[in-house]
């Protein structure tokens, strides 16, 4: 089933901050966080594995809630580079790594 | 960049028609995975591969078959083409070892008329 993901759009001016959110019904082993440019392939942002440490490079940082099933992505003093659709994808262990992705969250960055 | 190609990069064919992607990588990757997206459904996967020959389903995988002989190549066949079939299709690899992450190829825009 696939996660849910919220907001499914969200606009923003340069430097403000914002926060995507990706829920699921099942039991999860990691949530894989992807952003993709309009006419191009999903570019890998990072990975959250069940038992790990929040993870987070740059301005851009994770969370993830082995409990509530849920992970959240937190992108803060954004750049207009950051404008893009984000999906998350869902593994549920033993399952040949397969994933389960959200429809997507639109971003919009403007100046 | 994972070392993974898509060809072609664009095709335009008729309804019936038999079709085949093909997903290269250069990186001896045992993971392979055939996605397509949809505007309004994200990615959602066709079929997978675990090694040679050892191939299953994914959520959507009615009217594709695949195949892989070598470990370099997977291909997804499109036996009977369908409008119903024109998307983005990408293939995807899990690195190698104890990490998980999972990266993409180009894509390939198919359209069936």
């Amino acid at each position: 089933q696939q996660p849910v993901q919220s907001p499914q759009a969200v606009i923003l001016r340069e430097g403000e901050d914002a926060v995507i959110n990706c829920s699921s019904s099942k039991a999860l082993y990691s949530v894989h966080w992807y952003r993709q440019k309009h006419g191009e392939a999903p570019i890998f942002l990072m990975i959250l594995l069940k038992g790990g440490e929040q993870k987070g490079h740059d301005k851009i940082s994770a969370s993830f809630n082995e409990k509530k099933q849920q992970s959240s992505l937190y992108l803060t003093a954004s750049q207009l580079s950051y404008s893009g659709t984000y999906f998350c994808g869902t593994e549920g262990g033993g399952s040949n790594y397969k994933l389960t992705f959200g429809k997507g969250t639109l971003l919009t960055v403007n100046p | 960049d994972a070392g993974i190609t898509q060809s072609p990069r664009h095709k335009v064919t008729e309804t019936g028609t038999p079709v085949t992607l093909r997903c290269h990588q250069t990186e001896n990757h045992r993971y392979m995975y055939w996605y397509r997206q949809d505007p309004g459904h994200g990615l959602r996967l066709i079929h997978y591969s675990y090694g040679v020959k050892d191939t299953d389903k994914g959520e959507v995988s009615d009217g594709y078959s695949v195949s892989r002989s070598k470990t370099e190549d997977f291909l997804l066949t499109l036996e009977s083409a369908t409008s119903s079939q024109t998307s983005v299709y990408f293939c995807a690899i899990k690195q190698q070892g104890n990490s998980y992450e999972q990266y993409f190829g180009p894509g390939t825009r198919l359209t069936v008329t």
